[in-house]
């Protein structure tokens, strides 16, 4: 299996604030990454996908990017309804893995 | 409107075989374009593949539960499901189903909004 490494495993952060979160692969997986976010008692929302492709009507200010092993997911100017769980998935194969999980919370 | 609708019982006892049904509307499940797919989350904690499947019936499950996984489509009923056996307390869970468009990168796009499932005597 390909093992997916989320950091932090939390993070406290204030409105504005520029936020990232770092994914690492097991081994290389080219630019096989996707991102979700979470809000409690939801379903996971669809944001990223290829490592750096937004997917539509997702806000501007989240980007994401790497490849190889390392990944990281960027909020430019964190929002009152970014704070939520974010998880990585890697599916570089059809044995898809997701990263344990990063969460925001409000400092 | 494409939606996703988890169904099943929300209690099974040890031992025993877990079944979720996914109907799926707004769309044919027989899209050449879409996979479909079980996710599930225990409570507390983080996201885990469950399994994958093709319209044509072609399975990709995770290699933890693959001895005790099933997941099948019923096209006619533009359903899909999933069939857990030997359930123990470690598989209380909420259960989602996605859809995952076709192609290289496999993301879940679209999810239901889950169903709690406890396993318990």
């Amino acid at each position: 299996d390909i093992q997916m490494t989320q950091s932090p495993s939390s993070l406290s952060a204030s409105v504005g604030d520029r936020v990232t979160i770092t994914c690492r692969a097991s081994q290389s997986i080219s630019s096989y990454v996707n991102w979700y976010q979470q809000k409690s008692g939801t379903a996971p929302k669809f944001l990223i996908y290829a490592a750096s492709t937004l997917q539509s009507g997702v806000p501007s200010r989240f980007s994401g990017s790497g490849s190889g092993t390392d990944f990281t997911l960027t909020i430019s100017s964190l929002q009152p309804e970014d704070f939520a769980t974010y998880y990585c998935q890697q599916s570089y194969s059809n044995l898809v893995t997701f990263g344990q999980g990063t969460n925001v919370e409000i400092k | 409107q494409l939606q996703l609708q988890e169904s099943g019982p929300g209690l099974v006892k040890p031992s025993e075989t877990l079944s979720l049904t996914c109907s799926v509307s707004g769309a044919s499940i027989s899209s050449t374009s879409y996979f479909w797919g079980w996710i599930r989350q225990p409570p507390g904690k983080g996201l885990e593949w469950i399994g994958t499947i093709y319209y044509s019936g072609s399975t990709y499950y995770s290699p933890s539960l693959q001895s005790r996984v099933t997941i099948s489509v019923d096209t006619s009923k533009n359903q899909f499901s999933l069939k857990l056996s030997s359930v123990t307390a470690a598989d209380t869970a909420v259960y989602y189903c996605a859809r995952r468009p076709a192609g290289d990168f496999r993301y879940f796009d679209l999810w239901g909004r889950g169903t709690l499932v406890t396993v318990s005597s």
